[in-house]
């Protein structure tokens, strides 16, 4: 089985900064590698797919880059509504298999 | 606008069995581009994944749930269903459906609202 490590699970941050998020496979999923915020009590939105390519929809401070086995989320100029969870998930072996990464909260400073 | 809306007992009892259905509209479950999955959340943990099912009958479970999972697709209502037996606490979450595309990085890209499930003794 893949396995991910996601790093860090929580941060510390401030409205206007930068953040980074890693997740790191296993083995290599190549750019099967997608995404997701979320918030309390809602169900997961999907940011980015394919390690880098931004839903529509989604604001242009989210940006997702990597492949193989290491990969980054960034929000660049945190807004207030960027307060949740996130989520990276590999789906190299899809349908047979999918995994989730631990999770990372971003907390008010 | 493709909506998932789960339904199902928010209450089962140890060793039953659990079955939940997601109803598919603005779109259709026979689509020959999407899997449709099933993905939990126990209270305060992440995600995990348990299954996939397609149009054609093919299903998919994570093999962390054996044989107590099944996963199918209704064509004539449009929607799908899950079928988890002997279920114990541990299998309390919420249960979300989800469309997966089979392209594209292959993401969930369309979520119910989830269902909390709570097992008891």
């Amino acid at each position: 089985d893949i396995q991910m490590t996601q790093s860090p699970s929580s941060l510390s941050v401030s409205v206007g900064d930068r953040v980074t998020i890693t997740c790191r496979t296993s083995q290599t999923v190549n750019n099967y590698l997608n995404w997701y915020q979320q918030k309390p009590g809602k169900a997961p939105k999907l940011l980015i797919s394919t390690a880098s390519s931004l839903q529509s929809g989604v604001p242009s401070r989210f940006s997702g880059s990597g492949s193989g086995t290491e990969f980054t989320l960034t929000i660049s100029n945190l807004q207030p509504d960027d307060f949740a969870t996130y989520y990276c998930q590999q789906s190299y072996n899809s349908p047979r298999m999918y995994t989730f990464g631990q999770g990372t909260k971003l907390e008010i400073k | 606008q493709l909506q998932l809306q789960e339904s199902g007992p928010g209450l089962v009892k140890s060793s039953e069995t659990l079955t939940l259905t997601c109803n598919v509209s603005g779109g259709s479950v026979s689509s020959s581009t999407h899997y449709w999955g099933w993905i939990r959340q126990s209270p305060g943990k992440g995600l995990e994944w348990i299954g996939n099912s397609y149009y054609t009958g093919a299903s998919y479970n994570n093999p962390s749930l054996k044989s107590r999972l099944s996963t199918s697709v209704d064509t004539s209502n449009n929607q799908f269903s899950l079928k988890l037996t002997s279920v114990t606490a541990a299998d309390t979450a919420v249960y979300f459906c989800a469309r997966g595309q089979t392209y594209s990085g292959r993401p969930f890209d369309y979520w119910g609202q989830g269902i909390l499930v709570t097992v008891s003794s």
